[in-house]
């Protein structure tokens, strides 16, 4: 079955650089999630998007922006990297409209590392 | 979303159940309970949700106490590949909040 892609699998970036993550939802999944999880941490819920338009907000840095696309895909854009942007990032898709948005797929993540 | 309690960490038997327990005291009427695991660098994956009632599927059973301020989510025969961190996470709407979770180390 077809799952979550993430690309790249894996980044590095100098400080003040910028970046962008891409996430190819599971086909007909209508809702899309970030999430960063630094070193040694939980996921930490950023933004996320239902039927290309914003639904919620988390502790995303105003560095830090995202959409979703008409192909339901979805990019982060990271600007003025800093050390601490080093993380994890997770992409999530779910079918709200099936009633279904509790059971979140996860892709296997983007590895960012800021040096 | 309502703060929820859970061990630290836990040791199970491979082949034996693993009952990890969950305190969410605070929970609200409409906030449901989800059970996630987050096995080493992976995405987190899905395993259970419920609101008042009892739940069983194929991966695991979710008992939530009458007074819904607790749960325990039930793997009933444990595996090495079941090594990973449960969330319980206690929330209305799905934009989870993970942390901390119990690391559940099941041995040979």
């Amino acid at each position: 079955a077809a799952g979550v892609i993430q690309s790249p699998r894996h980044l590095i970036k100098e400080k003040r650089e910028t970046a962008t993550l891409k996430c190819y939802p599971i086909p007909r999944h209508d809702t899309v999630y970030w999430y960063q999880q630094g070193p040694g941490q939980d996921p930490q819920f950023l933004i996320s998007f239902y039927e290309k338009m914003q639904s919620d907000k988390g502790s995303i840095p105003d560095r830090f922006s995202a959409q979703q696309f008409s192909d339901y895909h979805s990019e982060l854009n990271m600007s003025s990297l800093e050390l601490g942007d080093s993380a994890l990032y997770f992409c999530a898709s779910s079918l709200e409209s099936s009633g279904r948005a509790f059971e979140q797929f996860f892709g296997p993540g983007t590895r960012l590392t800021v040096l | 979303d309502a703060k929820t309690t859970q061990p630290p960490s836990m040791d199970c038997a491979e082949g034996r159940a693993a009952n990890l327990p969950c305190n969410h005291s605070t929970i609200s009427g409409n906030e449901y309970v989800y059970w996630y695991r987050q096995i080493h660098s992976q995405g987190p994956q899905y395993i259970i949700h419920g609101l008042k009632n009892n739940e069983t599927n194929e991966m695991a059973s979710l008992i939530i106490t009458e007074d819904r301020k607790s749960s325990t989510l039930i793997l009933p025969h444990a595996t090495l590949r079941d090594t990973a961190v449960y969330y319980c996470i206690a929330r209305y709407g799905q934009n989870f909040v993970f942390g901390p979770g119990t690391r559940l180390s099941v041995l040979p």
